[in-house]
């Protein structure tokens, strides 16, 4: 069974820093690509980043482009997204996304908030 | 980037009856669409998307009373004799483009 386990959400203020990490199992992790998407409360989703099976090409959405840095570590079956100068805007729900293009599997998320 | 529009916003539906979701897309994405299905306090979860093909195909697990049709820029999903489980907020998405973006959401409620 896949599974995507987050963590490392929590209270942050603004202008601080988080890392949340994303444990993966059920699956060959270094042959899929995976990609961070958020999702404000009461909110739409929005997809922040991807990063291919080998780590190269990564990609990023504007509104996070120069503060958060996707990586994986692929011994470790591991996704990492560390934000830096997080704004109250980047409150949300953070999944982990297993994807082939479209979206397979979602972890059940982690909860960021950022406040003073 | 593509702007994903869906409509309506909410449909209400009464139990047995068929639902049917519009997305629209600000520019062509063949058919790189997928549709999500979220209930309160979960995860998406992926329904449907589109093959090499040119057909839609359901996720593992996934009712065969959920369809999807479409390409370019006009997209549907239906769903067949609405059971209570199917009572969530659909989401479509395009993976065509960088960024991939979705829609904002169709909440289907119980009329």
């Amino acid at each position: 069974e896949v599974q995507l386990v987050e963590s490392g959400g929590g209270l942050v203020q603004p202008g601080g820093s988080l890392r949340l990490s994303c444990a993966a199992s059920g699956f060959t992790f270094t042959t899929y690509s995976l990609n961070w998407v958020r999702q404000s409360p009461g909110k739409g989703l929005e997809w922040l980043s991807y990063i291919s099976s080998r780590g190269s090409p990564i990609y990023y959405a504007d509104s996070v482009k120069g503060r958060f840095t996707i990586s994986r570590d692929n011994v470790e079956s591991s996704l990492y997204l560390q934000m830096d100068d997080l704004r109250a805007e980047d409150t949300a729900v953070y999944y982990c996304v297993r994807s082939s293009g479209r979206m397979e599997y979602w972890g059940q998320g982690t909860l960021v908030t950022v406040s003073s | 980037e593509v702007v994903m529009t869906q409509s309506p916003a909410t449909l209400s539906v009464s139990p047995g009856e068929r639902a049917t979701l519009s997305c629209r897309a600000s520019q062509g994405v063949t058919n790189n669409l997928a549709w999500y299905q979220q209930k309160p306090g979960q995860a998406p979860r992926l329904l449907i998307f589109g093959t090499y093909s040119g057909a839609f195909t359901r996720a593992t697990g996934v009712p065969d009373r959920f369809s999807g049709s479409g390409s370019g820029t006009e997209f549907t999903l239906t769903i067949s004799g609405l059971q209570s489980e199917d009572f969530a907020v659909y989401f479509c998405q395009q993976y065509n483009n960088w960024p991939r973006t979705f829609g904002g959401g169709t909440k289907v409620e119980i009329k």
